[in-house]
């Protein structure tokens, strides 16, 4: 079968650094992608890591690790807008199909 | 960016009535749109891959003659739920694929079926 795990709630301090991981299991590969998503609104792109290594757009940053079938994303110094849900997402083939993570729900606090 | 949206954003209808669901792309051409579901606290599940003038693709476990799709123009792709009952319940998310110097999804805000 095809996975994508993650931690299912995070809570961290507003200003803190906190990281989001995903690891996963599938039969094939092209790229992991991360996605925000509030409460009834619509997933947003965050980024993409195609290969190895740190990807960095602002305060987000993403990893990938395919040897270790591992990412994770990176938030800086948060904010009381980020509490959200965060959804790792892999292209299985080329279609452009997205198989989603379970998700992880973080809670920036004051 | 690229602007995907969605009619209705919710509904509610009584079971066994059916519902169509509005997906498109505002300001470009999408050959290729997908519907997901999502359930309260959950992940979005892909249901079906929507192409422009050809059937739909539909992922293991989709009842292709429940969940009927068409995607009759480039900008256009929509999803009847047929005969809804209550375990239908759930919010529809569609996302449309641009092409071009980067493929990259976008989705729209969603539809919240009720059904009672």
């Amino acid at each position: 079968g095809q996975s994508l795990e993650q931690p299912s709630e995070v809570t961290a301090v507003e200003g803190a650094i906190v990281q989001i991981n995903c690891t996963y299991q599938t039969s094939g590969f092209y790229g992991l992608s991360w996605y925000q998503q509030h409460d009834g609104g619509a997933p947003t792109f965050l980024s993409y890591n195609g290969l190895d290594g740190l990807e960095e757009t602002g305060r987000f940053s993403s990893f990938l690790s395919r040897s270790d079938s591992y990412g994770y994303l990176l938030l800086q110094e948060l904010q009381m807008k980020d509490s959200a849900s965060y959804f790792c997402a892999s292209r299985m083939d080329s279609s452009y199909k997205l198989i989603f993570g379970s998700g992880t729900r973080l809670l920036v606090r004051p | 960016g690229a602007v995907v949206s969605q009619h209705p954003s919710w509904v509610i209808c009584k079971s066994g009535t059916s519902v169509k669901i509005e997906c498109r792309s505002l300001d470009f051409q999408a050959t290729t749109m997908f519907w997901y579901r999502q359930f309260p606290k959950q992940s979005l599940m892909l249901m079906a891959t929507s192409n422009e003038g050809s059937k739909a693709t539909y992922e293991q476990g989709v009842e292709k003659d429940k969940f009927l799709i068409n995607h009759a123009s480039l900008t256009l792709s929509t999803l009847t739920v047929t005969s809804a009952h209550p375990e239908d319940s759930s919010f529809y998310i569609c996302s449309a694929l641009t092409s071009g110097t980067v493929d990259e999804q976008f989705f729209g805000p969603g539809t919240r079926l009720t059904v009672l």
